[in-house]
């Protein structure tokens, strides 16, 4: 899990409410991700931020959102307008373009009661 | 369209044979490819990629893969398999033209070593 950090590990939410997960990284790595796993399903991704103060939408960006304000720090915001949001969610770094694997983050598991 | 497929749901091997789990692709262009482990509960970790040069890429905990540009695959091996390499792996690929890094990630394949 290198130097990704996610929280809480475990959450909680009831329907309605908007959820802030945290994914923090130390690595000086340029580029973030935001996955959604869901069984049998693979990687799905959400967001992507190459660069602070920019992002764009990955696959499934609908009902999430997300910041980049500091290099260090990319959050994922699920709100209610997602309608299955009960899921292992992922986040990943990457350095630069000269090194094309992904570091990924221990991960938030997600569930609506 | 880029894709991954892993043809295999479940693969299961006794301790000490040899394993294989398999991965095709379909991209444009040149293909960097990944393989990535995951243990219950827990983030991906990075097992080896295949961007230029031989076809056989060896990566961490003894495993390798081979790359076949004729079969459009990218199977993970390794000689001798141990219990504690029952995890998930997923096969990923990116486009060599791509600037974004992002990767498509296969569904995944269980693989189960029983001793």
């Amino acid at each position: 899990d290198g130097g990704i950090t996610q929280s809480p590990k475990y959450l909680f939410r009831k329907e309605g409410q908007n959820v802030t997960l945290s994914c923090e990284q130390n690595l000086n790595h340029d580029a973030m991700y935001w996955y959604r796993q869901d069984p049998g399903q693979g990687l799905r991704l959400i967001y992507y931020s190459q660069i602070v103060n920019d992002f764009q939408k990955g696959d499934i960006a609908e009902g999430y959102s997300v910041s980049r304000e500091k290099k260090e720090s990319f959050p994922l915001t699920v709100t209610s307008a997602q309608k299955n949001p009960t899921a292992f969610y992922l986040c990943a770094s990457r350095p630069g373009l000269e090194q094309p694997e992904q570091f990924f983050g221990p991960g938030t598991r997600l569930t609506v009661l | 369209a880029q894709s991954v497929a892993q043809p295999e749901d479940q693969v299961n091997v006794a301790e000490g044979n040899p394993l294989t789990v398999k991965c095709t692709y379909s991209v444009s262009g040149n293909p960097y490819l990944f393989w990535y482990v995951q243990y219950p509960n827990r983030g991906l970790q990075f097992l080896l990629k295949y961007i230029t040069g031989d076809n056989l890429v060896k990566g961490s905990y003894g495993f390798e893969a081979e790359f076949n540009k004729s079969q459009t695959s990218f199977h993970l091996k390794k000689p001798s398999a141990l219990v504690s390499d029952s995890a998930l792996y997923f096969c990923a690929v990116r486009a060599g033209s791509s600037n974004t890094g992002k990767l498509i990630f296969g569904q995944g394949t269980t693989l189960q070593v029983k001793p």
